[in-house]
């Protein structure tokens, strides 16, 4: 069975440019997170799908920010545009259950110059 | 919402012990722990959902003390293997995981 898989791995961008992050759940996992790593620091909370609806985005820094999740598959976050405090690794994890385990991709770093 | 993880980092000689430790400011309906190693993906360990709870797996078990709003993860007779950075996720109720700074151990021959 195929893991949560995250496109790119790792993309350079610089400020004020546009960027979209990919994420692939685990299939039939109804809950999808994003996550975001900036170096040495916690894993923080983005938002939370549940299907294709936002269950949770309170974790979202600002407008620049958009997450989607079509048909409840797969998911995508936007941000547009990029500064610099944007750089860190973007995590996607996804889930049968709220409470369950979480399995998580690879991560997509994002680097903005 | 954050837990807070200590130490921060550790370095063992394989053998050695450690503990590494998970707290919250805020009641908590669960405790997990992921091992993450470089340029890998989080990978799961075990939850911990009632108070006082252990689980363990192998020489890697864990407690959870509900009323502290504490978890500790206990590595034992540690191999190289076990390196990587270790990650408390905790819920508190109606709110989604929320993840610790991590603690990085590294082990030596």
């Amino acid at each position: 069975e195929a893991g949560v898989t995250q496109f790119p791995s790792h993309s350079v961008i610089e400020k004020g440019q546009t960027v979209t992050l990919r994420c692939d759940p685990i299939s039939g996992h109804d809950n999808l997170y994003w996550y975001r790593r900036v170096m040495g620091k916690e894993i923080k909370f983005l938002l939370h799908f549940v299907k294709e609806s936002k269950q949770d985005e309170s974790g979202m820094p600002n407008n620049r920010f958009l997450a989607e999740r079509t048909g409840g598959t797969y998911s995508t976050l936007k941000v547009q545009p990029a500064e610099l405090e944007d750089s860190g690794v973007y995590f996607c994890a996804s889930s049968l259950r709220v409470t369950g385990e979480l399995f998580f991709g690879e991560g997509s770093r994002l680097t903005v110059l | 919402q954050q837990p807070v993880q200590s130490p921060q980092a550790v370095i063992l000689r394989e053998g050695e012990d450690a503990v590494i430790n998970c707290s919250s400011s805020k009641a908590l309906y669960s405790v997990h722990w992921y091992r993450q190693k470089h340029g890998e993906a989080p990978v799961f360990l075990m939850i911990l959902l009632k108070g006082g709870e252990q689980k363990g797996h192998e020489k890697i078990s864990a407690s959870f003390n509900e009323k502290k709003q504490q978890s500790s993860l206990y590595l034992t007779a540690s191999q190289l293997s076990y390196s990587g950075t270790y990650f408390c996720g905790t819920e508190v109720n109606g709110v989604d995981m929320r993840f610790g700074a991590g603690t990085r151990l590294t082990v030596k021959p």
